[in-house]
Formats: structure tokens, sequence, C-alpha cells
């Protein structure tokens, strides 16, 4: 079985520009979150989706962050424009959810990104 | 919100030793404590966890016990090898809208030196 698969691997761009990042959670996992990971650091929680549905994004810096999950399987996280203090790695995770269900996270390998 | 502090930061150990990391955490209603071990690139992957129903968890060479009325919890790893070299993060969840918020602490950097 296919983890949860992310894209790009990594990604480096000039400050002001826009930038997106894709994930693809495990198959029938109704959670997908967003972590942001600064190096040295623990990951710190952007947004938890519950399949379609946002319902905690009071991290997220809604001023230039967004994201989206259409169809509550895919998600893209996006940022624009970029600043200098946005580096840093993008955890996609997911997990089955659902009370009394396994909750087990199952991080991607995350996007490195380097805003220059 | 929930807050997760995580000590020590860096630990060094002989391999063979013991090694123990210690978090605590604010939130009363947590009741989901998993333990990440993240070695360098790669991805945070679970190496155990313990619900607030049970004090304490083991498998094989790692332990994890909770004490939920001092808000505190720790990871036990015995006869550590090099290969236990990596970041370790403790994380607490809560139940929500069907799914758990997790908070994680800044994570501790454990060298086993051989």
């Amino acid at each position: 079985e296919a983890g949860v698969v992310q894209s790009p691997r990594y990604k480096i761009i000039e400050k002001k520009q826009p930038v997106a990042f894709w994930c693809n959670p495990i198959s029938g996992h109704n959670t997908l979150y967003w972590y942001r990971q600064n190096l040295g650091q623990g990951p710190e929680l952007l947004i938890r989706y519950e399949n379609e549905e946002a319902v905690d994004d009071s991290q997220l810096p809604k001023d230039r962050f967004s994201a989206e999950r259409l169809k509550g399987v895919d998600s893209t996280l996006k940022i624009q424009p970029a600043e200098l203090g946005d580096s840093a790695v993008y955890l996609c995770a997911s997990s089955l959810g659902g009370y009394g269900r396994l909750v087990e996270a199952f991080f991607g390998q995350g996007t490195r990104l380097t805003v220059v | 919100g929930e807050n997760v502090e995580q000590h020590p930061s860096t630990l060094s150990v002989q391999e063979g030793d013991s090694a123990v990391i210690k978090c605590t955490y604010s939130d009363s209603a947590s009741n989901y404590f998993p333990w990440y071990k993240q070695e360098l690139g790669k991805r945070p992957q679970l190496i155990i966890d313990i619900r607030s129903n049970v004090g304490e968890k083991k498998d094989q060479r790692i332990a994890v016990t909770l004490n939920k009325t001092a808000k505190h919890f720790s990871l036990h790893i015995t006869e550590t090898q090099p290969e236990d070299s990596a970041v370790y993060f403790c994380a607490a969840g809560s139940s929500g809208a069907g799914s758990y918020q997790l908070t994680f602490g800044k994570g501790t950097k454990l060298s086993v030196i051989p």
C-alpha cells in the first residue's frame, strides 16, 4: 500500500512568488493534516481536514496561506506571496479518523521549501 | 490550546545504556499520546503510542509511561543501539470532530555512541 505522497520534494523560490504543495493521503483516510516543521523543531499544525471540511485552521496564516481538499481526497497548500520566513519543511499526514478508530497519523516525506 | 513541553532537547548515551525522554502537556482533555521517530531527512514515523486508559505500554526495547494526574508521559528506550540515533517527538492528542488534534513537542535529538 502506498503511503502519503507529497510533491514536490524540494522547492526553491524567490520571495513574493507563489508556491503550491500537493498531498495524496493514504486511500480511505478521512483526516488530513498539513504541518510546518522548522529546522530543529517539532511539526506545527497548519490545518486539519475531516473529509473536505477544514475543522481546524486556527494556526493557518490566512493572509498568505490557503488550502483546499476538494472531494475529500487530495489536498493542496498554497502560499502567496512567499516570505523568507516561510522556509521550512511542509509535512502532510493522514489518519483514518473517527471515534474509536485507529488514530495513527502517517506522514509524507514532506516538501522542503527554500525562499530566497 | 494544548501545550507540550519536551525534555531534554539533546541526549547522548553510550550504546547499551537506557535513554529517557520526558514530556508534559497542559490540556486535561488530551487522551492520546504518540511518540514519533524522525531520522535525518526522513518523515516522522510512529514508534509507540498510549491512550489515557492505561498507565504503561511496552514494545520490545521501547516503553511509554503516562501519569494523567501530573500530566506527563515518558519514553524509555533500553539497550540502546546506534540505529536508535534520531530525533524523537512526543505529541498529545484530543479527539474532536471525529479525529485527533495532535500537538507536538519540540523534539529530542538522541545520539547513541558506539
